[in-house]
């Protein structure tokens, strides 16, 4: 069965400072991969995803994030964080018409 | 910009009451969908609409929830009774075509429910 893990539950960055959030996933095949972002209170909103070609994919906000099949990794990344972008990161896998599998969350904090 | 809406936003209720949870997808959008985010967690699928159709309900405690899509617009997921585990965050998601992951899904922004 498909399954995300997110290894880090919490993360503090200063603002202007580099992110990286980290997703593995195990999936049978060819995976679709997917980042969203949910403010406190919020819904969730999808920064990126990943279907095929292009292993760097570009997104919104800023953000991009690296398909590594040797690895199963998509991790997520911006180059320089802004406070606005303090929130809870969700990774997700999935495929054609199978559900969508979430990981558990990385909560991400900015310090000034 | 077109939304999904929910509502209520916040409920609370004591168990063994029913509660209802209602969601108005973004207009055309053939398939919606029920999670439920338990604090600290990533959502979890529970019902699956292509219109008025159900595609999968496998993760749904069918002994207490209930969902419609009548009409194949709008949808209300029911709990009957309620019990405290069912505390959680209910998202509502929907998307234009027939249930591809290749095609975004949009989310509401949630109905937080409080079992006493």
């Amino acid at each position: 069965a498909q399954s995300v893990t997110q290894p880090d539950i919490h993360i503090t960055v200063s603002e202007g400072a580099s992110l990286e959030l980290r997703c593995n996933y195990s999936y049978g095949a060819t995976p679709y991969l997917f980042w969203y972002v949910q403010s406190p209170g919020q819904g969730l909103q999808l920064l990126l995803k990943y279907f095929s070609g292009d292993t760097l994919v570009q997104g919104i906000k800023g953000f991009e994030a690296e398909f590594k099949r040797s690895q199963s990794s998509f991790n997520l990344r911006k180059p320089s964080v802004h406070w606005s972008d303090a929130a809870e990161y969700f990774c997700a896998v999935g495929a054609g018409f199978q559900k969508l599998v979430f990981g558990t969350g990385t909560r991400l904090l900015v310090s000034p | 910009e077109a939304e999904v809406a929910q509502s209520p936003r916040y409920k609370i209720t004591e168990k063994s009451q029913a509660v209802a949870f209602w969601c108005d997808p973004i207009s055309g959008h053939a398939t919606l969908y029920w999670y439920r985010q338990i604090l600290g967690q990533g959502p979890e699928l529970l019902v699956q609409f292509q219109d008025e159709s159900v595609v999968d309900d496998s993760q749904l405690p069918k002994d207490r929830f209930s969902a419609e899509r009548l009409k194949g617009v709008d949808s209300t997921l029911k709990i009957q009774p309620a019990e405290l585990g069912d505390s959680a965050m209910y998202l509502c998601a929907s998307s234009f075509r027939q249930g591809n992951l290749a095609d975004t899904q949009y989310f509401g922004p949630g109905t937080r429910l409080t079992v006493l």
